[in-house]
């Protein structure tokens, strides 16, 4: 099956730096894309979403980024927090069918 | 709120043995998920279900079963343990359909030894 994946397994960013973790996916009918956020021993917690209708949608300090000529996610995250240590998860589903989720990245803060 | 309940949260078994994870949500959401989670492999999709009385397969659902009797309730169930299913199990549901925020539990951590 089709598969999302992340370029960067781990990703250490120095406290009040803005935080970048990409994704590649590699189904181009995938419409709806998710970021989670999962801290150590805890479920994973929505953070944003977007539709491939969109490019870019903001949150509260994070914006993802959607390239569907490249098939590239990101979450960029701005000044980075010691609370937003944690493992990222990305997320595609083409109509109809589950959520598919990428290996993660671990963001580690450096205070 | 609760919001999804997972129990129990640690539970140990013996090759062979036989165990139900309990999932219940109470934000009435139709669709409930059972992944598993294993180190370097994401969350993997076992079963889920798009309301009461349905349930479908996910990627790796071999020696798992479930039953969705109840609309808020999302049993998964080993019949005959293996060492290959030590992982940490969650749970999560949504009321938006495929593509919508997923609600997840605290995890199950289940070994077996």
């Amino acid at each position: 099956g089709e598969s999302v994946g992340l370029h960067l397994p781990t990703l250490s960013v120095q406290e009040g730096d803005n935080s970048i973790i990409n994704c590649a996916y590699s189904n181009s009918a995938s419409d709806y894309f998710i970021w989670y956020k999962q801290e150590s021993g805890k479920g994973p917690q929505f953070i944003i979403d977007i539709r491939s209708n969109m490019d870019k949608r903001q949150g509260q300090r994070v914006t993802v980024l959607l390239n569907k000529t490249v098939k590239h996610l990101s979450l960029q995250i701005a000044a980075t927090q010691p609370g937003d240590s944690a493992v990222y998860f990305c997320a595609e589903n083409v109509l109809n069918t589950p959520l598919v989720f990428g290996k993660g990245t671990r963001l580690s803060v450096i205070a | 709120n609760a919001g999804v309940t997972q129990t129990p949260k640690f539970r140990v078994l013996k090759t062979g043995q036989s165990m139900t994870l309990l999932c219940a949500q109470d934000m009435n959401h139709e669709y409930m998920y059972w992944y598993r989670q294993d180190p370097g492999m994401g969350l993997r999709l076992i079963h889920y279900s798009v309301g009461e009385g349905t349930t479908a397969k996910g990627e790796v659902p071999d020696g798992y079963n479930v039953s969705r009797l109840k609309k808020q309730n999302f049993l998964l169930g080993l019949e005959s343990a293996a060492p290959s299913q030590t992982s940490v199990y969650f749970c999560a549901s949504t009321g938006k359909g495929f593509a919508g925020e997923l609600f997840f539990g605290e995890g199950s951590r289940l070994t077996v030894l």
